[in-house]
């Protein structure tokens, strides 16, 4: 199994370029999420999904849009870049709510927007 | 909602020493787990350990344990033995029982000198 994996690993963006960030995993998953990881401040939720076909919005959605039409995949879009996106950014998928069912990480994007 | 607090943001441990990394958290869950990760400096999330709130003994996994003190609302993560490699940032979280989304505390940054 690879896990979760991430593309691009480095992106540089110019302010109000749209793109996606993709994220995929093969361990047949339910739950997927974004985080985005900025200094100081540990990772925060931006959007999860809790199976194909239905997503929802974390604890800093805005500027970000997602949607997982099959189970595997969940990419991550921006729609109209800003410095203030510059950040690394995770996905995350774990099998179900079950007791100490720990979140898989893939190995982080790093995005500047310029 | 939940809050995550680390307050140690980075710390200094000799090599073969013990280290113990605080965390404390808020949440009006009954049923909770806590979540240590190890992030090193290649970027990627390492999952550690898990307590959950009902679990009568403590976890350990390996050199690290967690001292759970559920009336306290803290969750410390212990690494014995300190290793060169141990040289990374930590991150406690935690997500109700019956949810997925985990929050996150902001880290601490473990440096382990020879």
């Amino acid at each position: 199994n690879a896990g979760v994996t991430q593309t691009p690993k480095f992106q540089v963006l110019k302010t109000g370029q749209s793109m996606t960030l993709q994220c995929a995993q093969d361990m047949n998953h339910e739950y997927m999420s974004w985080y985005r990881q900025d200094p100081g401040m540990g990772l925060r939720l931006i959007h999860y999904s809790v199976g194909a076909g239905i997503t929802d919005q974390g604890e800093v959605p805005n500027g970000y849009n997602v949607s997982r039409s099959t189970t595997e995949d969940f990419p991550l879009r921006l729609l109209s870049a800003a410095p203030s996106q510059t950040s690394v950014y995770f996905c995350a998928s774990s099998p179900d709510r079950a007791s100490g069912n720990e979140q898989f990480f893939g190995p982080g994007t790093r995005l500047t927007v310029l | 909602a939940q809050k995550i607090t680390q307050t140690q943001p980075g710390m200094f441990v000799q090599e073969k020493e013990a280290v113990t990394l605080d965390c404390t958290y808020d949440t009006s869950d009954p049923s909770y787990g806590l979540f240590w990760y190890k992030q090193p400096s290649s970027g990627e999330m390492i999952f550690l350990i898990y307590q959950g709130s009902y679990d009568q003994q403590n976890a350990t996994e390996g050199r690290y344990s967690l001292n759970f003190q559920k009336a306290r609302k803290s969750a410390n993560l212990v690494i014995s033995a300190s290793q060169l490699g141990d040289s990374a940032m930590y991150f406690c979280a935690m997500r109700p029982t019956n949810d997925y989304k985990l929050s996150f505390g902001a880290g601490t940054t473990v440096t382990v000198r020879a």
